[in-house]
């Protein structure tokens, strides 16, 4: 079965320390991966993706994440975190095959401590 | 640079009444989907379309249908609305369905 995990619903830094957000998936197809942040009552907006090119993709505001095919994970990183950056975090991907729709993690809750 | 627009941003509507939104992908975008995300969830897929051709299929009540225009502007209209019915739905577009998927910023939508 085609499926994304996200194995932290809530993940609480201090400002300044780094960020790991944590994605696996599980497909038979080669996916593309991509992390959403959404601000309270905003809009999805794209951080990053990754498409087959290189594993360590770089996004905007600081963050990256590493597709690590061994170990079906694509976690999002961050070395410091910024108080702006407290939104919730979805790991998403899109399976290969027949279909083109998108699969969302159950999202990570990032809080940010002064 | 332009994004998904939708409309309308705000909805209020009262039980078993009927609702339309709209969605106006990013110029030269050829496919749009739909989201539905409940209070505290994370977003479900509705359905999308491919060139003016419902290409996939989730979780759309029957009571809900959509289309893709010769212009590729969706529009979802959902009938005999419920109060489960209220949430954030989000379209979103691509151009072909293997690109990046880029989201409108939602339409709130409230059954009272």
């Amino acid at each position: 079965a085609q499926s994304v995990t996200q194995l932290d619903s809530h993940v609480s830094v201090s400002e300044g320390t780094p960020v790991l957000l944590r994605c696996n998936y599980s497909s038979s197809y080669s996916p593309s991966l991509f992390w959403y942040v959404q601000h309270p009552n905003k809009g999805l907006q794209l951080l990053l993706k990754y498409t087959s090119a290189a594993t360590l993709v770089k996004g905007i505001n600081g963050f990256e994440a590493e597709f690590k095919k061994s170990e079906t994970s694509f976690h999002l990183t961050k070395p410091s975190a910024h108080m702006s950056d407290a939104a919730e975090y979805f790991c998403v991907v899109r399976f290969g095959g027949a279909t083109n729709k998108l699969i969302f993690g159950t999202g990570t809750l990032l809080a940010v401590q002064p | 640079a332009a994004g998904v627009i939708q409309s309308p941003r705000h909805l209020i509507k009262e039980k078993r009444e009927t609702a339309t939104l709209k969605c106006y992908p990013i110029p030269r975008h050829d496919t749009v989907y739909w989201y539905q995300q409940g209070p505290g969830q994370d977003p479900q897929f509705l359905i999308s379309f491919y060139e003016k051709m419902q290409s996939d299929k989730g979780s759309i009540p029957d009571r809900f249908s959509a289309q893709q225009f010769s212009d590729y502007h969706s529009e979802l209209n959902m009938s005999s609305l419920e109060l489960g019915d209220s949430a954030l739905y989000f379209c979103a577009s691509s151009l072909g369905g293997r690109n990046t998927i880029y989201f409108g910023e939602g339409s709130w939508l409230t059954v009272v």
